[in-house]
Formats: structure tokens, C-alpha cells, sequence
């Protein structure tokens, strides 16, 4: 089974600064690799799937990098709606599909 | 493209959960459709998913205990021998396509509590 790794745990960023979110994969993923943001109370919404294609309507903002182990999610200038916490998921090696245990980005 | 869970809140231990996806406003039968779910206060676990052909695939971790089906418009989840640690949001979703297995649109969620 393939293990994600999200780092860290809490992220606090102020409004209009950049965010950036870590991943780490056990074992190579390619490029297999999503993001989803959750708000509390809501299911999780796709951002970026293949590591750093943005999904449909999803605000430039956003961006993912990375292929192999390591992989970043990056806000370039957080909006309020942005705080949130943040998956990743890999679909290279399965089953399972796995998530990572979360990133919560928080206002500082 | 819009999903919506349903099923009893409360499920009694030992017992079988079985869950309910209504997919409406698209097309069931050219997509997969996956159930997961999510512990309170916890992250995501992949259960499952199955296409209209019947092509299925599950969680390694949950196989013994998960059936999975679709008719209609509808596709289902069936747990059993059910435990407080399988009290969670369930969620049904699809899968964004054959190549990227990711989950592109979600349901809002239902709640099941285990509980005697």
C-alpha cells in the first residue's frame, strides 16, 4: 500500500500571502496525484488532479507541482474561502486509492 | 451531474450498513462510481468502486465485508458486521475517468453512526 504523508499538520498563513502544502508518497506515483480541498461540514472538492492540472473552475491561485515522491500544492495569495484543510490522493499503485491524513490551513 | 446518499443515521454493532446513491442530471452508465468515507474528525478511506458493467474494486482492507452494486441510476453500499469504528460520513463520488482516478464530483455526505 502506498502511504501519503501530508506536511504539516496545521498551516497558519495570513490573508494575501502565499500557502504551501507538502505531500510525500512511500513509493514512486509518477505523477498520479490529486488534491482536494474540505470545508467543515462539506464533502471534499477536487483542485488538481495528474499533479498540477488544475480541475474545471478551480481560480489560477491554485497551483501543483512535483512527480515521483514529493509533491507541493501552492496558494499564491490566500482568500478567505481558501482556509480549509487539504488531501492528497494518489491513484498510481492500487488498491488502494489513498488519501493522505490532511494539511488545515488556518488564518494567522 | 448531482449525487445524494441515503440510509438509516444509526446502525446497530454486528449488523449490516447498507447505503443508497441516487446519481441524477448525467450519465450512470459511462462512469465509475466509488463510495468513501470519513471517521469523525478524520481523514478519507476509499471503500470502493464499480462501473455500470459491473467491473468493481475494493478497499483490501474492508473486501470481506463490502458489497457494492449499481442499477438504475443508483449505486449501493452493503457493510457488515459493522463496529464503532466504522461510524463515519459516507460519501459516493465519481471517478473522474479510466486514466485519472480521481474523485471529480462528490454527494454532500450521510452520517452513520454505530451504536447499539
Amino acid at each position: 500500500e502506498v502511504v501519503m504523508t501530508q506536511s504539516p499538520a496545521t498551516l497558519s498563513v495570513s490573508p494575501g500571502e502565499r500557502a504551501t502544502l507538502s505531500c510525500r508518497a512511500s513509493q514512486s506515483i509518477s505523477s498520479s496525484l490529486a488534491w482536494y480541498q474540505q470545508k467543515p461540514g462539506q464533502a471534499p472538492r477536487l483542485l488538481i488532479y495528474g499533479a498540477s492540472t488544475r480541475a474545471t473552475g478551480i481560480p489560477a491561485r491554485f497551483s501543483g507541482s512535483g512527480s515521483g515522491t514529493e509533491f507541493t500544492l501552492t496558494i499564491s495569495s490566500l482568500q478567505s474561502e481558501d482556509f480549509a484543510v487539504y488531501y492528497c490522493q494518489q491513484y498510481n499503485n492500487w488498491p488502494p486509492i489513498s488519501f493522505g491524513q490532511g494539511t488545515r490551513l488556518e488564518i494567522k | 451531474v448531482q449525487l445524494q446518499e441515503s440510509g438509516p443515521g444509526l446502525v446497530r454493532p454486528s449488523e449490516t450498513l447498507s447505503l443508497t446513491c441516487t446519481v441524477s442530471g448525467g450519465s450512470f452508465s459511462s462512469s465509475y462510481w466509488a463510495w468513501i468515507r470519513q471517521p469523525p474528525g478524520k481523514g478519507l478511506e476509499w471503500i470502493a468502486y464499480v462501473s455500470y458493467t459491473g467491473i468493481r474494486n475494493y478497499n483490501p482492507s474492508l473486501e470481506s465485508r463490502v458489497t457494492i452494486d449499481t442499477s438504475e441510476n443508483q449505486l449501493s453500499l452493503r457493510l457488515s458486521s459493522v463496529t464503532a469504528a466504522d461510524t463515519a460520513v459516507y460519501y459516493c463520488a465519481r471517478l473522474y475517468g479510466l486514466v485519472v482516478w480521481a474523485f471529480d464530483i462528490w454527494g454532500p455526505g450521510t452520517v452513520v453512526t454505530v451504536s447499539s
